[in-house]
């Protein structure tokens, strides 16, 4: 059965921390894992990984893939309340089908 | 716990006829459900927020007569794409959030090709 397991299930920390989320898979026909941010409505695409080792970054956030170890990080450094939300990992399998992980609530305080 | 389903997986459908998808929380009760459609370059798009015993709520430019929804139950929604198109195939998925609570669970999705 296929399974992506997200820790911490949920995450409180104070602006400028550096969190680091993590994403465990088990899928058949691996394909790409994705990670969203969810703050109201649709979750909000923020990386595609497909290459183990190579990182990936967009201002704050950076994410790396661990094809060996089948899991994921993702990495927020200097946070700010803007980025508490849920954090969303899946992993897309052949087929373009998505298994959800069940996401890290965070929480970053003034 | 919080498993959520979508049946079909997967459909193939001819144009012009209408596909009926659901999303059944499993072993929970979810007063509202949530049905996106994934495009290209992986971003997902809520299409309408569904609440159990009432009309769904669509989102701007979410044709409400093209993409019918019926949430008949704390446990399950429907979405029907009727009169389907090829611009209609897409990768479907349903969201659950838990009664008195913030979580969504997702669904595994629904990957509709319209030829």
């Amino acid at each position: 059965e296929d399974k992506v397991v997200q820790s911490p299930l949920s995450l409180v920390v104070h602006e400028g921390d550096t969190v680091t989320l993590n994403c465990s898979y088990e899928v058949t026909n691996f394909r790409s894992l994705l990670w969203y941010k969810q703050e109201k409505k649709a979750p909000t695409f923020l990386f595609m990984l497909t290459s183990s080792g190579i990182e990936k970054k967009s201002g704050r956030l950076s994410s790396i893939l661990d094809k060996k170890e089948l899991f994921s990080i993702l990495n927020i450094t200097a946070t700010q309340t803007g980025d508490s939300a849920i954090y969303l990992c899946a992993v897309e399998r052949a087929g373009n089908m998505l298994t959800f992980g069940g996401g890290t609530r965070l929480m970053v305080k003034p | 716990g919080a498993v959520v389903s979508q049946h079909p997986s997967r459909v193939i459908c001819k144009s012009g006829t209408s596909v009926k998808i659901e999303c059944r929380s499993l072993d929970f009760q979810a007063t509202t459900m949530f049905w996106y459609r994934q495009f290209p370059k992986k971003s997902l798009m809520l299409m309408a927020t569904s609440n159990e015993g009432s009309k769904a709520t669509y989102e701007q430019g979410v044709e409400k007569d093209k993409f019918l929804i019926n949430h008949a139950s704390l446990t399950l929604s429907t979405l029907t794409v009727t009169s389907a198109h090829p611009e209609d195939s897409s990768f479907y998925i349903c969201s659950a959030r838990v009664v008195l609570g913030n979580e969504q669970f997702f669904g595994p999705g629904t990957r509709l090709t319209v030829l």
